[in-house]
């Protein structure tokens, strides 16, 4: 079993619509949750960064991360068609030097 | 120009070719990664360096070897190059205080 699961998708939903994609997790001493975003054919670039429990929001980005559940979840408000990417989550423990343990990614496709 | 450049961006080999993957940066970190990505499976870990005097074998660092040239550069080395080593590269680099990753646009590598 993979320390991080994440469904790969694809996910197809509408313009305007509301999108939630999550991440499962088995290591108990992860603290830092991390969503990258990754476009075709470039590197991933760091969307949300999330200490311990909690909701972080920005703008049309809310992360939310349940520890009891390990659980992290990162929804999309009002998605647009340049929202389209693979969402990759990514974690690590307290004093591991932020060695990350990454999720395989789900690609999201909104349709205009 | 790109704050982190990967050349070549593209390679198609042949099994047991010795094969040199490179990458600058021009964002003033110590910390450097080469990562490997494949469908599915999410990024993976080859190796790191958190100096010129630091290097450290990745959780797949097999049939794989490095270099710090200086703190800007880092080269993957696949010495005898195998089809199961088809797959993305990433170079990333981090600064050790926040966590966050940079990358490059990624190295596509194809071994026939």
């Amino acid at each position: 079993q993979k320390e991080v699961e994440q469904d790969p998708g694809p996910l197809s939903v509408p313009e305007g619509a509301i999108v939630s994609l999550n991440c499962t997790y088995s290591n108990s001493a992860f603290q830092y949750f991390m969503w990258y975003r990754q476009y075709s054919r470039k590197g991933p670039e760091l969307l949300m960064y999330t200490y311990s429990s909690g909701n972080k929001e920005d703008g049309r980005f809310t992360a939310q991360v349940d520890k009891s559940s390990k659980y992290i979840s990162l929804f999309i408000r009002d998605s647009q068609p340049s929202d389209s990417a693979t969402y990759l989550c990514a974690m690590s423990a307290l004093n591991s030097n932020y060695q990350l343990i990454w999720g395989a990614g789900t690609k999201l496709i909104i349709k205009p | 120009d790109a704050d982190v450049t990967q050349t070549p961006r593209n390679r198609i080999t042949k099994t047991g070719k010795r094969i040199m993957l490179e990458c600058s940066q021009t964002k003033g970190h110590d910390r450097m990664y080469w990562y490997r990505q494949d469908p599915g499976l999410g990024l993976r870990l080859i190796y790191y360096s958190f100096d010129v005097k630091d290097i450290n074998k990745g959780e797949i660092s097999d049939g794989y070897s490095v270099s710090r040239q200086a703190q800007a550069k880092f080269s993957l080395s696949l010495e005898s190059a195998i089809p199961n080593q088809t797959a993305l590269y990433f170079c990333a680099t981090s600064d050790g205080n926040t966590g966050e990753l940079f990358f490059g646009e990624g190295s596509r590598l194809t071994v026939l």
